[in-house]
């Protein structure tokens, strides 16, 4: 069965502070992957996507993620976190030809003026 | 288009009452979900619809009930809520995106749920 570990449950980085977060999925078979980001109070908006190509994926506010397929991992990376990215974040998985998305259990992250 | 709207946005029942979460999407998407989320466990699937006419399962479907009578609405039926139904729903619906067999998913505003 698919499955997807984000094992960051918690972040707290200061303004300026270079941001990973881990994702790692299983699955055998070719794979789409998502990171959705939630602002307090708010739905889940995509932050970026990967389907095919380039392994590294830009998405909006500075975002970026890596496909590393041999690991099985797409983290998500910002060079220089803002005040304003304090949010909970979601990778999500989903196998190539099926609608059904996996998500993680997400990460919060707070960022310190 | 506005996208995926849902219904009520907040919500307190009684244990043992019933009650329709509403979802509707208006970009013609066959794919539709009902996701619930809780803290410290993200989203979890409760209920999908490939179709108009067409159901099934997703990870935690117990105590709730759906139909899919037309392809833009996708109702959440509890039909007799209990406490651990406390919780935020979101409806989802999916359009192909980016090439054969990849699909973009699209999230409602959500409902937020308390059972008492």
């Amino acid at each position: 069965a698919q499955s997807v570990s984000q094992h960051n449950h918690h972040v707290i980085l200061s303004e300026a502070a270079s941001l990973e977060l881990g994702c790692n999925y299983s699955y055998g078979g070719t794979v789409n992957l998502f990171w959705y980001v939630q602002y307090p109070g708010q739905h889940l908006q995509l932050l970026l996507k990967y389907f095919s190509g380039d392994p590294l994926v830009k998405g909006i506010k500075g975002f970026e993620a890596e496909f590393i397929k041999s690991k099985f991992s797409f983290n998500l990376r910002k060079p220089s976190v803002q005040w304003s990215d304090t949010a909970e974040y979601f990778c999500a998985v989903n196998a190539a030809g099926t609608y059904k998305y996996i998500f993680g259990t997400g990460t919060r992250l707070k960022v310190l003026a | 288009n506005a996208g995926v709207t849902q219904t009520p946005k907040f919500q307190v029942l009684k244990t043992g009452q019933s009650m329709t979460l509403q979802c509707a999407q208006d970009m013609n998407h066959e794919y539709m979900s009902w996701y619930r989320q809780d803290p410290g466990m993200g989203l979890r699937l409760i209920h999908y619809s490939v179709g108009a006419g067409i159901t099934d399962q997703g990870e935690v479907p117990n105590g709730y009930n759906v139909s899919r009578s037309t392809t833009e609405d996708f109702p959440l039926r509890l039909l007799s809520a209990a406490p651990s139904q406390t919780s935020v729903y979101f409806c989802a619906s999916s359009s192909p995106a980016g090439g054969a067999g990849s699909y973009e998913q699209y999230f409602g505003p959500g409902t937020r749920l308390t059972v008492t």
